[in-house]
């Protein structure tokens, strides 16, 4: 049972282009995660997405940020006009449904660390 | 959000025990006291997780006193491979915004 997959692993882009990041959840996990990890810094929780739902992105930037989790194919994290301070480590996690009351454990791929010229 | 605090680093010998101590004084009755490991490059890693006294699995132990309010997780005999950050955190029951503070580095020596 592979891992949960991210790509690009490592993603160069200029100030004002876009950035896409990639996030396959593991087999049989319906809802995906996005955080954020600035140097030197913890994990900070981003949006939170179901198929074809964002249930909460409360962690989001409002401005150039946007995520998906289409009906097919994986997630994506999509940066518009990118700024030196987007440069970070972005970090996908998945978790299978389970109960409201149960702890869901989140497990994380290997990360996108982007970095803008 | 309760707030947990732990040391920012620590330096342990190969073969040795090791003890991280993190308190959480506003812990609420519903939340779960969680451990990451996340090494360099890498997403973090789940490791154990408790709710009060103690829990253990093939790599930690977890010690959670009578009122809740710090935890310890404990490395027995670490190597080499267990240097890493260790995360703290404090998570309500059903809830799925994992709050990740700096973590304590953990450096083993040879």
């Amino acid at each position: 049972n592979a891992g949960v997959m991210q790509n690009p692993r490592h993603l160069v882009r200029r100030r004002g282009q876009e950035a896409r990041l990639r996030c396959s959840p593991m087999k049989g996990h319906s809802h995906v995660y996005w955080y954020r990890q600035l140097p030197e810094e913890g994990l900070k929780f981003m949006v939170y997405l179901q198929k074809e739902n964002i249930i909460d992105e409360s962690g989001m930037p409002k401005e150039r940020f946007s995520a998906e989790f289409p009906k097919e194919g994986p997630s994506i994290l999509r940066i518009q006009q990118v700024v030196r301070g987007d440069s970070a480590a972005y970090f996908c996690a998945s978790s299978p449904p389970t109960a409201y009351s149960s702890y869901n454990e989140q497990f994380f791929g290997p990360g996108t660390r982007l970095t803008v010229l | 959000l309760a707030k947990t605090t732990q040391p920012i680093s620590m330096d342990s010998y190969e073969g040795q025990e090791v003890n991280i101590t993190c308190s959480h004084n506003n812990i609420a009755t519903n939340d779960y006291i969680t451990w990451y490991q996340q090494f360099p490059s890498q997403g973090p890693r789940f490791i154990i997780q408790g709710y009060k006294t103690k829990v253990t699995n093939e790599v930690a132990s977890l010690f959670i006193p009578a009122d809740r309010k710090s935890s310890t997780l404990s490395l027995p005999r670490v190597s080499l491979s267990d240097t890493a950050v260790y995360y703290c955190l404090v998570v309500g029951a059903g809830s799925y915004q994992l709050t990740f503070g700096k973590g304590t580095k953990l450096s083993v020596i040879p």
